[in-house]
C-alpha cells in the first residue's frame, strides 16, 4: 500500500518569502490533516479536511497560512510571508474517515527552515 | 479547548527494565487513544491504540491502560530493548464527525545498554 506522499522533503527560505507544501494522501482516505511539529514538541494540528471541506482550522494562523484540498484528494499548505518561528517539520496525515477507523498515517514531512 | 498532557518529557531506563508513559486528556468526548512512535528523522507511526470500551490492551511487550473516570491513559513497555529508543506521543480523539486528533508533547525514551 502506498503511503502518504509529501514534497519537498526540505526547504530553506528567507523570512518574508513564500513557500508551499504538497501532500498526496493514501488513496481512498477522506480525512486529511496538516500538523506543525516544532523541534522537541508534539505535532500541533493546523487544519483538518474531510474530503474537500474544512473540519477544523482553529489553530491555523490565517493571516499567513492557507490550505486547500481541491477535489478532495491532494492538498497544499502555503505560508506567505514566512516568519522565523515557522521553522518546523510540516506533517501531512490521512485517515480512512472520521469515525471508528481513525488511525492516522503520516507522511515523511517537510522540514522548513526560515532564515 | 481540547488538551492532552504527557509525562515525563524524557525517560531513561536500563535495557530490560520497564518504561511507563502517562497522559491525561481534557475532552470527555474522547474515546479513541492511539500511541505513536517517532524515531529520529522519521514519521510518527502507530504502535498501539485503545478504545474507550476497554480498560487495557496488550500487544507483546507493549500495553496500554485507560481510566476514563480519571481521564488518564498510559503506555507500558516491558523488557525494553535498544530499538525502543524513540519519541513516543499519546493522542486522543473522538468518533464524532468533527473529531480532531490531539497529540501530547512527547516523551523521549532512551534505553541504556
Amino acid at each position: 500500500e502506498a503511503g502518504v506522499a509529501q514534497s519537498p522533503r526540505y526547504k530553506i527560505i528567507e523570512k518574508r518569502q513564500s513557500v508551499a507544501f504538497w501532500c498526496n494522501p493514501i488513496s481512498g482516505h477522506a480525512t486529511l490533516y496538516w500538523y506543525q511539529q516544532i523541534l522537541g514538541q508534539g505535532p500541533k494540528l493546523l487544519i483538518q479536511f474531510q474530503n474537500n471541506g474544512v473540519v477544523d482550522d482553529s489553530q491555523l494562523p490565517k493571516d499567513r497560512f492557507s490550505a486547500e484540498r481541491l477535489k478532495g484528494v491532494d492538498s497544499t499548505l502555503k505560508i506567505q510571508p514566512a516568519k522565523l518561528e515557522d521553522s518546523a517539520v510540516y506533517l501531512c496525515a490521512s485517515s480512512l474517515r472520521q469515525g471508528r477507523n481513525t488511525e492516522a498515517f503520516f507522511g515523511q514531512g517537510t522540514r522548513l527552515t526560515v532564515v | 479547548g481540547e488538551n492532552v498532557e504527557q509525562h515525563p518529557s524524557t525517560l531513561s531506563v536500563q535495557e530490560g527494565d520497564s518504561a511507563v508513559i502517562k497522559c491525561t486528556y481534557s475532552d470527555s468526548a474522547s474515546n479513541y487513544f492511539p500511541w505513536y512512535k517517532q524515531e529520529l528523522g522519521k514519521r510518527p507511526q502507530l504502535i498501539i491504540d485503545i478504545r474507550s470500551n476497554v480498560g487495557e490492551k496488550k500487544d507483546q511487550r507493549i500495553a496500554v491502560t485507560l481510566n476514563k473516570t480519571a481521564k488518564h491513559f498510559s503506555l507500558h513497555i516491558t523488557e525494553t530493548q535498544p530499538e525502543d529508543s524513540a519519541v513516543y506521543f499519546c493522542a486522543a480523539t473522538a468518533y464524532s464527525s468533527a473529531s480532531k486528533i490531539i497529540f501530547g508533547s512527547g516523551t523521549r525514551l532512551s534505553i541504556r545498554p
